[in-house]
């Protein structure tokens, strides 16, 4: 499975977009983007999953790049509850064993 | 209300005690998971099953055991062979090896 690079940290303002960028260079054509969120000491949460266009559901939207080298996860309005580490993975969905590589993620921390 | 139930939340054992953490699903998933979580750390998979009566070796399994005799659920059992059982143990389900893992809420295991 692809690596990921994520910034460690970052703040939002309350209200606002939070933009969670993903760098997934080395991904291969079979491998699917997938998001997840671990609200401290909870078990992580699905948010959403892509392979090449973009997807939005009732929770965020993921845009990945036309080259698929990178991703975004938008929260539209961020509110204090989604303060988390967020963690982006990319997968192949024939993988022999269905297993997640977690990496360090992303702890977004929004502001009121 | 569907879902993963794990229990319990907490789990306290002395070193030299074999110890086993629950994990029960109604979601009709075929595929289960259990991953450890350290400290700062990503998840790393221990033991997966992809249909009842069959598991596999993830990552990590040396000095933990499963079973899965039921698709509902997916026992852990932490053995005294395992050197640092101290974590935060987390089970998850998906519909198949393909698709969305979703996960419960977590043991935290805690060896004196």
């Amino acid at each position: 499975d692809a690596k990921t690079t994520q910034p460690p940290s970052m703040d939002c303002a309350e209200g606002r977009a939070a933009n969670l960028p993903c760098n997934h260079s080395t991904i291969s054509g079979n491998e699917y983007v997938y998001w997840y969120r671990q609200i401290h000491s909870q078990g992580p949460q699905y948010i959403i999953h892509g392979l090449k266009n973009n997807e939005t559901n009732e929770m965020a939207s993921l845009i990945i790049t036309e080259d698929r080298k990178s991703s975004t996860l938008i929260l539209p309005h961020a509110t204090l509850r989604d303060t988390a580490v967020y963690y982006c993975i990319v997968r192949v969905h024939s993988s022999n064993t269905g297993k997640l590589i977690f990496g360090q993620g992303t702890t977004l921390q929004v502001k009121p | 209300d569907g879902g993963i139930t794990q229990s319990p939340k907490y789990l306290f054992r002395k070193e030299g005690q074999n110890v086993t953490l629950s994990c029960e699903q109604n979601l009709n998933h075929d595929a289960m998971y259990w991953y450890r979580q350290d400290p700062g750390q990503g998840l790393r998979l221990i033991y997966y099953s992809q249909i009842v009566n069959d598991f596999q070796k993830g990552d990590i399994a040396e000095g933990y055991s499963v079973s899965r005799e039921k698709k509902e659920s997916f026992p852990l059992t932490v053995t005294s062979a395992q050197k640092n059982p101290t974590a935060f143990y987390l089970c998850a389900s998906s519909i198949s090896r393909a698709t969305e893992a979703f996960f419960g809420q977590g043991t935290r295991l805690t060896v004196v």
